[in-house]
């Protein structure tokens, strides 16, 4: 089956651009994970949905946002770029089997962003 | 909160093997689990440990101590393709999965 799709793979903004990113999930897979992953601080986590709704958020700005669609498919969004902002920002997907087969999340190749 | 510790690097040559320690602090343990993740590319699910002791799959073994707060994966008959940074990695008490910074392990000819 196919994996966690996400779009683009790579883009370039300048500061004070906003950006958005689309991750596809494994099929059948309901639960959406979004890391932004950098040199200095590795993999950091953004926020999880759930049938369409937010369940879990990390310690980011509100310039950074998400959304989830009727299919599972994601959107995060990144309003004001600032150049801390670059980063490669991976999606995830699980099977919310709700015990601890809901945490083995598969990657997407990820958005690699920069911010110049 | 969460504390996830593993070493930054290390070095190991074809055949050899390397054992790459993690210690971590949780408000809640629901688990260990372990990914690869070779440079450019996704990490990749390797283990997950739930109660103590040693689970080998192939080449790669995990090992998990509750109560030492403890893991390590276990890489024996090291391959140039195991040239990656290996991720530690625990759900928090809110179920949210938080990585480790990675262990780049660097596998010399």
């Amino acid at each position: 089956k196919a994996g966690v799709t996400q779009t683009p793979r790579y883009l370039i903004k300048t500061r004070g651009q906003q950006v958005t990113l689309s991750c596809s999930p494994i099929s059948g897979h309901r639960s959406v994970s979004w890391y932004q992953q950098t040199p200095g601080q590795g993999l950091q986590f953004l926020f999880e949905y759930f049938s369409e709704t937010q369940r879990n958020k990390g310690n980011f700005p509100g310039r950074f946002s998400g959304r989830q669609f009727s299919n599972s498919r994601s959107e995060m969004n990144v309003s004001t770029l600032e150049l801390g902002d670059s980063a490669l920002y991976l999606c995830a997907s699980s099977f919310p089997s709700g015990g601890p087969g809901a945490n083995v999340l598969t990657f997407g190749a990820g958005s690699r962003l920069t911010v110049l | 909160g969460q504390n996830i510790d593993q070493p930054t690097e290390m070095t190991a040559t074809e055949g050899a093997i390397v054992q790459i320690n993690c210690t971590y602090q949780t408000s809640g343990f629901n688990g260990l689990f372990w990914y690869q993740q070779h440079a450019g590319e996704a990490p990749t699910f390797l283990s997950y440990n739930v109660l103590d002791g040693l689970e080998e799959k192939g080449r790669f073994s995990s090992f998990l101590s509750r109560s030492k707060g403890y893991s390590y994966l276990l890489l024996k008959e090291l391959q140039m393709k195991d040239s990656a940074s290996y991720l530690c990695a625990a759900p928090d008490s809110w179920g949210k999965l938080q990585f480790g910074a990675g262990t780049q392990v660097v596998v010399t000819p």
